[in-house]
């Protein structure tokens, strides 16, 4: 089955406890990219990245870091977390970027 | 900057009748794909349907149909028929070329039976 896995589902942390959360995707897929949801906030972009080896800045990446060594994953690091960091984190991935992505099924993290 | 604004918070509508979601976007690109995706209860987002900004014909995808504006910057969705199950958030988003994405703050339709 063709999906887009994110582990955990759900994290609590405390303030400056390195974490880092798992994105893989089964699809080949060239496009990965990680959002944070808040409240009255939408989505925002992260980081993305079009291949291996190459990842950009979104929109909020200040505090988070990211890698792609394989095509098919893309972990998203928390080095020092913040409780400003608390937030619904969603991995997604495309064939192409201006394709469909496809979503992973989140991750809660609270960090206190 | 590229910012996506969705006017409507909270939106609700009788099933089976019709609403429209607006969404109006601010850019200085010439090409770029706009899309709306459904995130129900179980928090999954789900691709809604998608529109080239270079192809002039609205986009539709069974009951879902959008207006896009291009030159006011609008893209509205339009439900019709609607159904419990279309009970969720929506957000609208904009993909530039050079694979930044934006996303709306959501617009809370609920279905009434």
């Amino acid at each position: 089955e063709a999906q887009v896995t994110q582990n955990p589902r759900y994290l609590i942390t405390v303030t400056g406890k390195k974490l880092t959360v798992t994105c893989s995707q089964n699809m080949n897929h060239e496009y990965m990219s990680w959002y944070r949801q808040d409240p009255g906030l939408g989505l925002r972009q992260i980081y993305y990245s079009m291949n291996v080896e190459v990842t950009d800045k979104g929109d909020v990446p200040e505090g988070y870091k990211v890698s792609r060594k394989e095509k098919r994953n893309f972990p998203l690091i928390l080095e020092s977390p913040s409780p400003n960091q608390t937030s619904l984190y969603f991995c997604a991935s495309s064939r192409l970027t201006n394709e469909k992505l496809f979503f992973g099924s989140g991750t809660q993290l609270s960090v206190l | 900057a590229q910012t996506v604004t969705q006017s409507q918070p909270e939106m609700s509508v009788q099933e089976a009748e019709t609403v429209t979601l607006s969404c109006t976007y601010d850019t200085s690109e010439n090409n770029y794909y706009l899309f709306w995706y459904k995130q129900p209860p179980s928090r999954q987002m789900i691709l809604v349907i998608r529109q080239e900004a270079y192809k002039q014909q609205n986009a539709t995808e069974n009951r879902f149909s959008v207006n896009f504006q291009k030159a006011a910057k609008s893209f509205s969705l339009k439900i019709s028929d609607s159904q419990l199950g279309d009970t969720a958030m929506y957000f609208c988003a904009f993909m530039k070329v050079g694979n930044q994405f934006y996303f709306g703050t959501g617009t809370s339709l609920t279905v009434i039976p």
